[in-house]
């Protein structure tokens, strides 16, 4: 009963470094987002996407990239991290869009120092 | 600039007393909210929605109301639990939006329920 999986859970980087995060769902679902969520603030929405193949930007989608290859993989990708992108990152999906009900991962704490 | 407000940071309620959670928004042409509930370390969490042709929604010990002349929705838990201490998100989407698939989350309401 996996739901939404993320890795890894935490991360520390240096200015410029990159990384990947996974998120991977057991559903079937057809949309996946990547939410970033920072202290005394909402989530806000960086990207998501409504299909294999497909990829869209959200709010807040500057610095970040992301792939969906498979249908249950949904990668996010900082090429050149920033101290401004220390937050942590949430994956989630549903069946259709935002107004069915999404599952979240557990989140990726991530320091960019 | 934040569409969706939760002013209130922080709520204390008694195990078996009610909470109401507040969340006003700006935005007229939200449609569909939604409240999700978090706990420290996991991910957020559904916990119900309301479309904005219906005025009140409920689900066992949760009720949401929304009044649209006020912009104003509220979460009603009945009674309270200690189980029920987590942070809770008020969430807003309007059918036809320039930002896609964003959901404007406000900031939480931190709720603890006391034995």
């Amino acid at each position: 009963n996996a739901g939404v999986t993320q890795t890894p859970k935490f991360r520390v980087l240096k200015t410029g470094q990159s990384m990947t995060l996974l998120c991977a769902q057991d559903m079937n679902h057809e949309y996946m987002y990547w939410y970033r969520q920072d202290p005394g603030m909402g989530l806000r929405l960086i990207h998501y996407s409504v299909g294999e193949g497909t990829t869209a930007k959200g709010e807040v989608p500057d610095g970040y990239n992301v792939s969906r290859l498979k249908k249950q993989n949904f990668l996010l990708g900082l090429e050149s991290a920033a101290p401004s992108q220390t937050s942590v990152y949430f994956c989630a999906s549903s069946r259709s869009g935002p107004r069915e009900k999404l599952f979240f991962g557990s989140g990726t704490q991530l320091s960019v120092l | 600039d934040q569409q969706v407000k939760q002013n209130s940071p922080s709520l204390s309620v008694q195990e078996g007393r009610i909470s109401i959670l507040n969340c006003d928004y700006t935005n007229s042409m939200f449609d569909y909210f939604l409240w999700y509930k978090k706990y420290p370390a996991e991910g957020p969490t559904f916990l119900i929605s309301i479309s904005s042709i219906k005025d009140k929604n409920e689900d066992g010990r949760f009720t949401v109301f929304l009044n649209k002349s006020a912009k104003h929705l509220s979460l009603h838990i009945v009674p309270s639990q200690p189980g029920d201490s987590a942070v809770y998100f008020c969430a807003a989407s309007e059918m036809h939006s320039n930002s896609g698939y964003a959901l404007n989350f406000g900031k939480g309401t931190s709720l603890l329920v006391t034995p």
